[in-house]
């Protein structure tokens, strides 16, 4: 069983402020996905990465994958009011008829104005 | 991204009697749905994985014949929770995989079982 650490499991910062959220492994995933979810919905796609020590940005978000594809991590950097919600990484193992998406606990992100 | 729809959005219902969640995938086929659980404050679980044409994939510990699971179209999949009880009250959540691996989640079905 592929487990996904996240951490922290909560944050409440400062706007304008950064941070940085962990997902940690023993495992190899083919590619992780970070997603944002709002509360009463379902999750949204915000990245997926495929490639060790890849890096990608999405305006103030920035997510990495590790050389190992083993952990990654997201940093927000100047964080907003409307950054807040719950942000989830999941690591994608198996294909076909064997794939699947192990989901961490998630990080509850509290932005204060 | 794809589009993919659930309904209800929200149900109630009596222990006992069982509930029919739809997932429709509304932009494109998806050979492959998902259904998850979330309950209050904890991340997704994944429940199965739903083949049309197939039976579902059932992860250990879900009971198959209690969260019945039909994909018999490439735009639909259905999940029913038979003799429904308060601890199955939760949020279900299916999705549908896109290209490279991605999965695209459907806004979630809040049970309430009384």
């Amino acid at each position: 069983t592929q487990l996904l650490e996240q951490s922290p499991q909560f944050l409440s910062i400062q706007e304008g402020e950064n941070l940085t959220v962990y997902c940690n492994s023993s495992s190899v995933f083919s590619s992780l996905q970070w997603y944002r979810q709002e509360p009463g919905e379902g999750p949204v796609l915000l990245v997926t990465v495929v490639t060790g020590g890849e890096v990608k940005k999405l305006k103030r978000l920035t997510f990495q994958f590790g050389d190992a594809r083993k952990d990654s991590s997201l940093h927000i950097t100047a964080a907003q009011p409307g950054d807040t919600g719950l942000y989830l990484c999941a690591g994608a193992t198996g294909g076909g008829s064997n794939y699947k998406l192990t989901f961490g606990k998630g990080t509850l992100l509290t932005v204060n104005p | 991204g794809a589009v993919v729809s659930q309904h209800p959005s929200w149900v109630i219902c009596k222990s006992g009697t069982s509930v029919k969640i739809e997932c429709r995938s509304l932009d494109f086929q998806a050979t492959t749905m998902f259904w998850y659980r979330q309950f209050p404050k904890q991340s997704l679980m994944l429940m199965a994985t739903s083949n049309e044409g197939s039976k579902a994939t059932y992860e250990q510990g879900v009971e198959k014949d209690k969260f019945l699971i039909n994909h018999a179209s490439l735009t639909l999949s259905t999940l029913t929770v038979t003799s429904a009880h308060p601890e199955d009250s939760s949020f279900y959540i299916c999705s549908t995989m896109g290209l490279v691996t991605e999965q695209y989640f459907g806004p979630g079905t809040r049970l309430t079982v009384t």
